[in-house]
């Protein structure tokens, strides 16, 4: 198992550009997430998913898009990239929604936005 | 809401020196309670976790008791080593969706 894997490992972009950060599970995993981490804030929730088909709203959404059109598969979109979004981007799984349970990580994403 | 309070960081210790990370948390429920640990440039990986009251996780000489009169889950390890440099996170859940909290980090340097 690859587990959770997330591309690309870095990204640089001008204000106003748009990009997809790639997310994958390989585990079956019925949620997966988006969280975002800034120095003193630990990890705040953009975006998640109980399933496919099945996205919703997490602490931070704006700004950003997601989609689940497979278990496997959750990419976030950026329509038009700000400076408040250069942050580190992670990707995380677990088993079972609902279920207070252990969330698995991807390696994570660092955007800079210029 | 829920929330989660970590002590204040970084803490440089000694090897073989004895590690606290305080945590305490505030939630409606009962939650589960979580140790991550970041080793630089990577992802979070799961340290411990304790799923009800006075569980005791543990994991590579780390350990966390789950204290519900006290609201804490604080991180210990009696002599740490350099390799266990990293930035530790801890964290709640209550089961919903929406809900996992996690705590600011803490930076812990260990030095020969």
């Amino acid at each position: 198992n690859a587990g959770v894997t997330q591309t690309p490992k870095f990204q640089v972009l001008k204000t106003g550009q748009s990009m997809t950060l790639q997310c994958a599970q390989d585990m079956n995993h019925e949620y997966m997430s988006w969280y975002r981490q800034d120095p003193g804030m630990g990890l705040r929730l953009i975006h998640y998913s109980v399933g496919a088909g099945i996205t919703d709203q997490g602490e931070v959404p704006n700004g950003y898009n997601v989609s689940r059109s497979t278990t496997e598969d959750f990419p976030l979109r950026l329509l038009s990239a700000a400076p408040s979004q250069t942050s580190v981007y992670f990707c995380a799984s677990k088993l079972l929604a609902g279920v207070g349970d252990t969330q698995y990580f991807g390696p994570g994403t660092r955007l800079t936005v210029l | 809401g829920d929330s989660v309070t970590q002590m204040e960081g970084p803490v440089t210790l000694s090897e073989e020196a004895f590690l606290t990370i305080n945590c305490t948390y505030t939630a409606t429920g009962y939650p589960s309670l979580f140790w991550y640990v970041q080793y630089p440039g990577e992802g979070l990986q799961l340290l411990l976790k304790a799923t009800k009251a006075d569980d005791k996780g543990s994991n590579k000489g780390f350990e966390a008791t789950y204290r519900k009169e006290t609201t804490s889950f604080h991180l210990e390890k009696g002599s740490v080593q350099v390799s266990d440099s990293a930035v530790y996170f801890c964290a709640l859940s209550e089961g919903g969706n929406n809900d996992m909290r996690f705590g600011a980090g803490t930076r812990l340097t260990v030095k020969p």
